[in-house]
């Protein structure tokens, strides 16, 4: 695609349930990545990937997430067991390997209640 | 670990003025540097990187930074300020790479006619 696309573009769940956020990166781009911005704070970095492989994911932040990109293209974002602190616009991004320019999504936006 | 210091949260500027956004940064290696750009609902813009190349980088929009090495300073500048410029600016720095970006916290640059 001509961008780097997020669905969906808002969720709203209960405390306790499990979602699913989806990335769809530029064709083409091996590099991707999942970084969370909560109210008035920058991105913070979540996990990269270099193909279908996690290469860091030190900045997950307990294992209620996991993240996932079998095929190397599309990844998804799972929280399972979501807390109200997890609610945050939720940013993908994709590069080219070795490019340091790398292109983000819109996000999506998650509200636990 | 690196890190990144971005101060004041909230800038304002008379349409014409100068804009003068700071960014100091903290690394352990020779660092990748960027500024990033995000309006209203939309996601995050690269505006200009840094990457040991020229110290003097210019981005799109008329934005530049200089890479100060003796003062780990990468600010963000524009001779003139134009009503468009009004966004979240975000200063972000990696270490030997592109795979993990750590962002600062944002400064609101606000354009008063």
């Amino acid at each position: 695609g001509a961008g780097v696309s997020q669905t969906p573009s808002n969720k709203v769940t209960e405390k306790g349930k499990y979602v699913e956020l989806r990335c769809d990166p530029i064709s083409g781009h091996t590099a991707l990545y999942w970084y969370r911005q909560s109210l008035g704070q920058g991105p913070e970095f979540l996990i990269y990937f270099q193909g279908t492989g996690a290469a860091d994911d030190s900045g997950l932040p307990n294992d209620r997430f996991f993240a996932v990109r079998p095929e190397g293209s599309v990844s998804t974002l799972k929280i399972q067991r979501t807390e109200r602190g997890d609610s945050a616009v939720y940013l993908c991004a994709s590069s080219r390997h070795g490019d340091p320019e790398a292109f983000f999504g819109q996000g999506t936006r998650l509200t636990v209640v | 670990a690196q890190s990144v210091t971005q101060l004041g949260s909230h800038v304002s500027v008379s349409e014409g003025a100068l804009v003068l956004l700071r960014c100091n940064y903290s690394s352990s290696v020779p660092p990748y540097l960027f500024w990033y750009v995000q309006y209203p609902n939309q996601g995050l813009q690269l505006l200009l990187k840094y990457t040991s190349a020229a110290t003097l980088v210019k981005g799109i929009n008329g934005f530049e930074a200089e890479f100060k090495k003796s003062e780990t300073s990468f600010h963000l500048t524009k001779p003139s300020a134009h009503m468009s410029d009004a966004a979240e600016y975000f200063c972000a720095v990696s270490e030997g790479g592109y795979q993990k970006v750590t962002f600062g916290i944002g400064t609101k640059l606000q354009v008063i006619p």
